[in-house]
Formats: C-alpha cells, sequence, structure tokens
C-alpha cells in the first residue's frame, strides 16, 4: 500500500523555466510533509517542508503548496538551474513528529541547458 | 557542525553471511533512523533508535536489528543476509521532538 505516491517517475523543464513536481498521499494522519532531493552515490538532501496547519512555505527559489482536501503537495522550482537536475522525494510524517518518514518513489528531475 | 557520517562506503557479501553498518548522527542530535532503498524505490523505514532503545519498526523481519550507543552513534545489523537485501541502507538523525530527518551518504550492500 504505498501511501505517498509521485505519479511522474521523471520530468524534463528547459533551464530558466519552473519545474513542478507533484505528490500524492492517503494517509489523512500525516501532518507534516517535506521534499528532500538526491544526487546518485549520495543520501537525501533535505530541501524543504511545511506543516499541515499552512498552506505555503517559501525558501528562496523553492516553494511547496500543500492542498490537505485533495491530499495533494507540490514542490515549485523558479527558476530552474541545471543544478536541480535530481531525484527528488516527497516524504510525510504522521501527528507524533518523531516517527518514520514515508517516502514516494521519487521523480526525476532533467534541467535542459 | 558535523553531518550524518556512514561506513563502509560500499560493501559486498555473500548470501547467508552477517553485515554490520555503522552511523554517526549530526552532533547535536540524539534520535536515529535506518531505511533501506532499494533500486528504483523511494527510502523504507527500517527501525528508529532514541536512548538507546527501539522507538518504532517498519516491515522488516528479525534478522534486521541495530544498536545505538551513549553518543547517540549506531549500527544495524542484518544476520543471514538473502539476495534481496541488497540495497542502499541509510541513517538519518534528528532530535527527539524534530520533524526534520537528516540523512548521511549510505552504505551500499549488494549481496551475491
Amino acid at each position: 500500500d504505498q501511501q505517498v505516491k509521485q505519479n511522474s517517475p521523471s520530468l524534463s523543464v528547459q533551464e530558466g523555466r519552473i519545474s513542478i513536481l507533484n505528490c500524492d498521499y492517503t494517509n489523512s494522519m500525516f501532518d507534516y510533509f517535506l521534499w528532500y532531493k538526491k544526487y546518485p552515490a549520495e543520501g537525501p538532501t533535505f530541501l524543504i517542508s511545511i506543516s499541515s496547519i499552512k498552506d505555503k512555505n517559501e525558501d528562496g527559489r523553492f516553494t511547496v503548496f500543500l492542498n490537505k482536501s485533495a491530499k495533494h503537495l507540490s514542490l515549485h522550482i523558479v527558476p530552474s538551474q541545471p543544478g536541480d537536475s535530481a531525484v527528488y522525494f516527497c516524504a510525510a510524517i504522521g501527528q507524533n513528529g518523531n516517527e518514520k518518514l514515508t517516502f514516494g518513489t521519487g521523480t526525476r528531475l532533467t534541467i535542459i541547458p | 557542525e558535523t553531518g550524518v557520517t556512514q561506513s563502509p562506503t560500499h560493501l559486498i557479501k555473500t548470501r547467508g553471511q552477517q553485515v554490520t553498518l555503522r552511523c554517526s548522527s549530526q552532533s547535536g542530535h540524539n534520535t536515529v533512523s535506518w531505511y533501506q532503498q532499494a533500486l528504483g524505490q523511494g527510502p523504507q523505514f527500517i527501525f528508529q533508535y532514541y536512548r538507546e532503545e527501539e522507538n518504532g519498526r517498519g516491515n522488516f523481519p528479525p534478522r534486521f536489528s541495530g544498536l545505538q550507543f551513549p553518543n547517540y552513534s549506531s549500527e544495524l545489523n542484518v544476520n543471514a543476509l538473502e539476495l534481496d537485501d541488497s540495497a542502499l541502507y541509510l541513517c538519518a538523525s534528528s532530535f527527539w521532538d524534530g520533524e526534520t530527518q537528516y540523512f548521511g551518504p549510505g552504505t551500499r550492500l549488494l549481496v551475491l
């Protein structure tokens, strides 16, 4: 049972344009969501997070949007840069906070120069 | 501030053997979680340690076991290795009451 889903395995975006990565979840007990970026041969690097009490969080070029009623979140990267090419994982955590992260299967983002 | 470190980086074992993977948490973090990432998948939660005790476990058999030490470093032990145990093993550390977990570079295990 995949509780966190990233339905696009890959995405290609022109440099300078906006990249939008999507994530859906099924477990209504999730109340904190994170995005991680992963390069080959490295561990996931934390990018940005959002609590369920918010619908938007912004950090520089990265913005995460949360639609609780649709159980959907998205990561916007603008402008996209070649160094953004990586695999992006969406993850969710339950209400207790200090629990396991449940990850999606990832989206490979390729930025085309 | 020192990040999460893991050793070794790569390991090759044969079926039936035992393996120990090690993790040092980011300074100040007291909670360590272990994840298995198979090829093409997202990381899957194995277990979490806090105050040297297991605090939560994913859907992994008992031959996956762990330890946490007083300095918050941790070990993951896998007995009776199977071919399907071949994966990237990730360690993540965090504060007990923090939602964000910070990952190490991982140990890539190949079981032949």
